[in-house]
């Protein structure tokens, strides 16, 4: 049962490199989020997909874009990356928008290194 | 907008002592109320939940009581052991559009054996 996958789990970029993270998940759920976690600031987030073929902003989206390529992959790509997007990044995903009462499931993060 | 209001960490616990972290809310309506753990190295989990007023959440000995009269969420353990060294976050899920889960700071737990 592997839930929701998320590669790379560690990465070290350039400033003013790109990258995509690949966050996967198996358990036919309609909904994925991206999250950005920092010290003493808790998981903000950055973006969200309700279903498959949609997408909307979170909190802090500034430098980042995602692509919902079907119902199991949501990706984050930095295009110009920042020693500001250095975090650990936490790919989730719930059964609906609307079923947050049953709980999100969380990939175990990629932990990111902006030089 | 919806918020929540976490007890500011690190915690430092001796082993069988009583655990409590506090949790405040603030959101419109009838939110849901949560407690996530996250262990060294790994994603966020699910420990326990409450969907309306005066429910208590319970899981592997921690418990949290939803109180609306005081908007908080305090989570609880008797006798905390070592391997619940973890950082704990507290979340709601709220009304009319505002579902997507809002998350608190997190509390960085310690316990020393």
């Amino acid at each position: 049962n592997a839930g929701v996958t998320q590669t790379p789990k560690f990465q070290v970029l350039k400033t003013g490199q790109s990258m995509t993270l690949q966050c996967a998940q198996d358990m036919n759920h309609n909904s994925m989020y991206w999250y950005r976690q920092d010290p003493g600031m808790g998981l903000r987030l950055i973006y969200y997909s309700a279903s498959e073929g949609t997408t909307d902003k979170g909190e802090v989206p500034n430098g980042y874009n995602v692509s919902r390529l079907n119902k199991r992959e949501f990706s984050l790509r930095l295009e110009s990356a920042a020693p500001s997007q250095t975090s650990v990044y936490f790919c989730a995903s719930s059964e609906a928008l609307n079923r947050a009462n049953y709980g999100y499931t969380f990939g175990s993060g990629t932990r990111l290194t902006v030089v | 907008g919806d918020s929540v209001t976490q007890m500011e960490g690190p915690v430092t616990l001796s082993e069988e002592a009583f655990l409590t972290i506090n949790c405040t809310y603030t959101a419109t309506g009838y939110p849901s109320l949560f407690w996530y753990v996250q262990y060294p190295g790994e994603g966020l989990q699910l420990l326990l939940k409450a969907t309306k007023a005066d429910d208590k959440g319970s899981n592997k000995g921690f418990e949290a009581t939803y109180r609306k009269e005081t908007t908080s969420f305090h989570l609880e353990k008797g006798s905390v052991q070592v391997s619940d060294s973890a950082v704990y976050f507290c979340a709601l899920s709220g009304n009319f559009g505002n579902e997507k889960l809002t998350f608190g700071t997190g509390t960085r737990l310690t316990i020393i054996p």
